[in-house]
């Protein structure tokens, strides 16, 4: 089952422009994770952020974390035609190491 | 570092024949987890192991489907007989532990027909 959910499905931008992802779920966490996966590639981890933290950056990449709300977004600034690709949200909760995806957004960036 | 290595990158097999996928995990990570994609059903977990030792196989599709990691270094997911439905990519990723995230193979393309 998936825990996740991400908002838009689908999202189409021009190069330049912020892109914003949405995650939703269901039960309380240990931490979240994004990953990104260029069509037939494996996934890529982008960045994690812990149930106790509320924001995260990594160079272009802004997370945020609102556990009242069991939601996460992702921001990508600038976004580059290299940016194209799906990104996942995935949680950690439990005792257990294992993490669920969601169903992705399709993000494309037009030169 | 040469990554999570999985083989074979594609399979084809026919219905009802073995199918034996391989994964070679990062050196030092202690868990190992296996994923099949699809388009109808996403990213499910199959199995995952911790220090060599299946933890949860909980979303093992059904008997036909069993996976061992005899050493720190290598796993095997096998079905036996395959079926059309098992169609899908299916991924093999390792961590170190829960602080980190994960790093995928390129994972096996497996087509039944």
């Amino acid at each position: 089952s998936q825990q996740g959910e991400e908002d838009p499905q689908a999202l189409s931008i021009q190069e330049g422009e912020n892109a914003t992802m949405n995650c939703s779920y269901k039960t309380s966490i240990n931490n979240l994770q994004w990953y990104r996966q260029n069509s037939g590639r494996g996934l890529v981890h982008l960045i994690l952020i812990r149930s106790n933290e509320r924001e995260k950056h990594s160079g272009r990449l802004r997370v945020t974390l609102d556990t009242s709300k069991k939601s996460s977004s992702l921001l990508i600034t600038a976004s580059r035609a290299a940016d194209t690709a799906s990104y996942f949200c995935a949680t950690n909760s439990g005792g257990y190491q294992k993490v669920t995806f969601g169903i992705g957004t399709k993000l494309q960036v037009i030169p | 570092d040469a990554g999570v290595i999985q083989s074979p990158r594609h399979e084809v097999t026919e219905m009802g024949q073995e199918v034996t996928l391989r994964c070679k995990p990062i050196s030092g990570h202690n868990s190992l987890f296996w994923y099949r994609q699809t388009m109808m059903r996403g990213l499910e977990l199959l199995i995952y192991f911790n220090n060599n030792v299946p933890i949860d196989d909980s979303g093992m599709p059904e008997d036909r489907f069993s996976a061992k990691m005899p050493n720190a270094s290598f796993s095997t997911l096998k079905i036996q007989p395959s079926e059309p439905r098992d169609s899908a990519v299916y991924f093999c990723a390792s961590s170190p532990d829960s602080s980190y995230g994960y790093t995928f193979g390129s994972g096996t393309r497996l087509t039944v027909v």
